[in-house]
């Protein structure tokens, strides 16, 4: 069974400061890893996704994520956080090796408060 | 290029009624998947829909079914309503082929039970 956690309920940075979120993962195979955004009464938009090759994986708005197979983690990070990055994160893991229908398990979610 | 659209946005229901959600996937996508997004909580997921047939399913019971067209749209029907079930439901939309591409949501349906 696929699991992923999400240590922190929220992230409190101040604009400008560097920004990251944690999350960890279990898998059986292959983790398929993904970061969503999701904003008030909004659906969830993709940010960023590691399939397999760099361990740094490059997304939109800014984010990046580095993924650690030893440490079976994925973190999501900004080096300068905006007012407007200000929403609800969500890590999200599919198992690459037994589910070939692309089931998501997502983690709580982090919410990520940046002060001006 | 038209996303992921779902309706209705809002809905009220009381206990023990059945309702339908609707999902439009994104242009050029056969796949549908659904997920129950709780209040505090992240989504958690329902079922998934290509060529209409119901290929995967979590844990949920038999009141929730589905159902996909051969346009890939798709309903979510939720039987013998709880108050448990008041959640934010969204649809999430693929494309088969390409098994490592993500998944795009709509905007969900926020359902009400009293």
């Amino acid at each position: 069974a696929q699991s992923v956690a999400q240590p922190e309920d929220q992230v409190n940075v101040a604009e400008g400061n560097p920004l990251t979120v944690k999350c960890t993962y279990s898998v059986s195979g292959n983790p398929y890893l993904f970061w969503y955004v999701q904003y008030p009464n909004r659906g969830l938009q993709f940010l960023l996704k590691y399939i397999t090759g760099d361990n740094l994986v490059k997304g939109s708005y800014g984010f990046e994520a580095e993924f650690n197979k030893s440490q079976t983690s994925f973190h999501l990070k900004k080096p300068s956080a905006l007012v407007s990055d200000s929403a609800l994160y969500f890590c999200a893991v599919r198992d690459g090796a037994t589910d070939s229908w692309g089931k998501l398990q997502f983690g709580a979610g982090t919410q990520v408060v940046v002060t001006p | 290029d038209a996303g992921v659209t779902q309706s209705p946005t809002h809905l009220i229901k009381t206990r023990g009624q059945q309702v339908t959600l609707r999902c439009s996937p994104k242009s050029g996508h056969d796949t549908v998947s659904w997920y129950q997004q709780a209040l505090g909580q992240g989504p958690q997921f329902i079922f998934q829909y290509y060529e209409e047939e119901e290929r995967q399913r979590g844990n949920f019971p038999d009141r929730f079914s589905g159902h996909q067209f051969p346009n890939y749209s798709s309903e979510l029907n939720v039987n013998a309503l709880l108050l448990g079930d008041s959640a934010l439901y969204l649809c999430a939309s693929s494309l088969a082929a390409e098994w490592d591409q993500p998944q795009h949501f709509g905007d969900g349906t926020r359902l009400s039970i009293l």
